[in-house]
């Protein structure tokens, strides 16, 4: 079984760099991914790992890096804006094996001016 | 086009009573899933569809939760008696045929914007 953790929550202030961090827990290998969850909204996906470079860039100017032996995942933003006030979510997902995302607890950003 | 649509977006029920909550998939995608938020939680997934049949159904909690998806495109997620405990936001995703054969493939789970249940 796979299992994932993440901080609670996390509050910075407006245009300080963000590390959103994530450690995953599986026996077999996993994609991984990140998912934004705004107030009131869906789950929309901001970037996926499945195989070639660790670093992947996603949208809204988001980035994370796949580090295997850490088993980590982490999601960095160099300059937040008020606007990325959201619930973030790491997701991984068994490498040819069942289609569920299992999620972890997510990290309340609070992006305060 | 339109994304995965979930209705209704509320429904409060009282404990014992029955109900249905309705997931309208992206046209064209074949696999459509399930997962619960319950309050300061991440989703945990329920059930899986390729087309009509249920491929992976481990995450239904009890014999109280059902889902179907008769025509392979609309799905109903039924609860029989429900529980104070079952009051969470259930979230239905769809995704589209994968490539066979291709390497590190993975189908994008779209989230439609989910169905609060209360139950009072």
């Amino acid at each position: 079984a796979q299992s994932v953790t993440q901080l609670d929550s996390l509050p910075v202030f407006e245009e300080a760099p963000v590390e959103l961090r994530c450690n995953y827990s599986s026996s077999v290998s996993v994609y991984l991914f990140w998912y934004v969850q705004y107030p009131n909204q869906g789950l929309q996906l901001l970037l996926k790992y499945l195989s070639g470079s660790t670093l992947v860039k996603g949208i809204n100017g988001f980035e994370a890096e796949f580090n295997k032996s850490q088993t980590s995942f982490h999601l960095r933003k160099p300059s937040v804006h008020i606007s990325d006030t959201a619930e973030y979510f790491c997701a991984v997902i068994t490498q040819g094996g069942s289609e569920k995302l299992v999620f972890g607890k997510g990290t309340k950003l609070t992006v305060n001016p | 086009g339109a994304g995965v649509s979930q209705t209704p977006s509320n429904k409060v029920t009282e404990k014992g009573k029955y109900v249905e909550l309705r997931c309208d998939p992206i046209s064209g995608h074949t696999a459509l899933y399930w997962y619960r938020q319950s309050l300061g939680q991440g989703p945990e997934f329920l059930i899986y569809f390729q087309g009509t049949g249920a491929a992976d159904d481990s995450g239904l909690p009890n014999d109280r939760f059902f889902a179907v998806r008769p025509e392979g495109s609309v799905s109903t997620l039924k609860i029989q008696r429900t529980e104070r405990g079952d009051s969470a936001v259930y979230l239905c995703a769809s995704s589209s045929p994968g490539l066979a054969g291709a390497l590190s493939s993975y189908n994008e789970q779209f989230f439609g914007p989910g169905t609060r249940l209360t139950v009072l």
